[in-house]
């Protein structure tokens, strides 16, 4: 069975840090991509960023690109979304989600997401 | 002001059919990049419940269907029923922005 559990969220003030982690399990996590996605309260799925299956190319959402980092640990099944300079606007839950292949966007298994709060 | 849009609701009774549209332009839907369709019933992650424009993942039963054409994808959703109740997201990659992109979503209401 394949499961995503997010951590690492809270509430933190503007122009803070925040470290989120994805722990994977029920398959070869080495062989997929992997992308977060974040929803403001009461608002549409916003895409966030997608890395490769070896870590080795990452992509960014224009609304974070140069603030946020993806990065993972395929020998302990892990990702991890460094946020920095953090904004009111980056307000969500932020799910991690497996993407169904190479090449395609789908995302086929979702984590049940993490709760970042901006505020001061 | 999602890239890619859909009706912000829709309504039907339990047995009908009813269908979620989502318009794009020639730099995502009509430059052959690939539609998906998700389902987030209240309080939950999204649900991937149609892939590739047309395919169903195991386990999504064969009252959901999608199709793609010119400009615009549909999702269809036959013999309603209340567990239906649910917001519904198009989701795509767009060239213009190298970047996936979400509908805005639309609510679906079982009267």
């Amino acid at each position: 069975e394949v499961r995503l559990l997010e951590s690492g969220g809270g509430l933190v003030q503007p122009g803070g840090s925040l470290r989120l982690s994805c722990a994977a399990s029920g398959f070869t996590f080495s062989g997929y991509a992997m992308s977060w996605v974040r929803q403001a309260p009461g608002k549409g799925l916003e895409w966030v960023s997608t890395i490769s299956s070896t870590g080795g190319y990452t992509y960014y959402a224009d609304s974070v690109k140069g603030r946020f980092t993806f990065s993972r640990d395929n020998s302990k099944n892990t990702l991890y979304l460094q946020m920095n300079s953090l904004r009111a606007e980056d307000t969500a839950v932020y799910y991690c989600a497996k993407n169904l292949g190479a090449g395609t966007a789908s995302l086929d298994f979702w984590g049940q997401g993490t709760l970042v709060t901006v505020s001061s | 002001q999602s890239v890619l849009t859909q009706p912000p609701s829709v309504s039907g009774a339990p047995g009908q059919r009813v269908t979620i549209s989502c318009t794009g332009s020639s730099s995502n839907i009509v430059a052959t990049y690939d539609v998906h369709w998700y389902q987030q019933l209240p309080g939950t992650a999204p649900k991937l419940l149609i892939y590739g424009n047309t395919n169903r993942p195991s386990g999504v039963p064969d009252r959901f269907s999608g199709s793609k054409s010119g400009t615009s994808a549909s999702l269809a959703i036959t013999g309603l029923q209340a567990e239906d109740e649910a917001d519904y997201y198009c989701q795509s990659y767009d060239s213009s922005l190298s970047a996936v992109v979400f509908g805005g979503g639309t609510k679906l209401t079982v009267l």
